[in-house]
């Protein structure tokens, strides 16, 4: 199986501008999360979606907002991009069965934004 | 914010020495977990450890759970230099709706010289 992808792998954005990632889970895996890493803050959470609903978000501004589509695909969007949201990006994707939990997340290989 | 801590933050050895990282955490948990990360890649997860269970083996890994203590530790054996990378431990935990969260620590830089 093809594992996490996420494209781009790698963007240079200015102050102000607004920015969309994307992820493509396993084949199979509907619950999508999104994480921010930073030398400063480490691995934070943004957001799980399952289902094209977003379950779950952490504790970041509501510049940061994402979707998922009904292949599970997600992305993932940043408006107003200001020097601090220099990070990677990774995403997760885990398989979800009903009554059954299903905990590893599979990680893709993050796309690397710079803020300028 | 951050649940699990990880000591030592850094950690030098030789090549077949052993590694020991360590990781406490706040909350309670319904599992660990331990991923590595090479320079700046994406994680790769190692082992999972849910909280009823208190040891766990994989290939050269041993990860141990203490619930009372909150903490857990990550031990490779027969280290080599292609083990050199970060190690994060994190804490999985259910919210409402069913919604599964992972909480990371900040890792510990692990160098295995040849």
């Amino acid at each position: 199986k093809a594992g996490v992808t996420q494209t781009p792998r790698y963007l240079i954005k200015t102050r102000g501008q607004q920015v969309t990632l994307s992820c493509s889970p396993i084949s199979g895996h509907r619950s999508v999360s999104w994480y921010q890493q930073t030398p400063g803050q480490g691995l934070q959470f943004l957001f799980e979606y399952f289902s094209e609903t977003q379950r779950n978000k952490g504790n970041f501004p509501g510049r940061f907002s994402g979707r998922q589509f009904s292949n599970s695909r997600s992305e993932m969007n940043v408006s107003t991009l200001e020097l601090g949201d220099s990070a990677l990006y990774l995403c997760a994707s885990s398989l979800y069965r009903s009554g059954v939990t299903q905990d590893e997340q599979y990680f893709g290989p993050g796309t690397r934004l710079t803020v300028t | 914010s951050q649940q699990g801590e990880e000591d030592p933050q850094a950690l030098s050895i030789q090549e077949g020495e052993n590694a020991t990282m360590n990781c406490s955490y706040k909350t309670s948990i319904n599992n660990l977990q331990w991923y590595r990360q090479n320079s700046g890649r994406g994680l790769v997860h190692l082992i999972l450890i849910r909280s009823n269970e208190r040891e766990k083996h994989s290939g050269r890994l041993r990860v141990t759970l203490d619930t009372s203590k909150k903490s857990s530790s990550l031990l490779i054996t027969a280290s080599r230099a292609a083990d050199t990378a970060s190690y994060f431990c994190a804490t999985g935990a259910y919210s409402g709706a069913g919604s599964y969260q992972l909480t990371f620590g900040k890792g510990t830089k692990l160098s295995v010289i040849p």
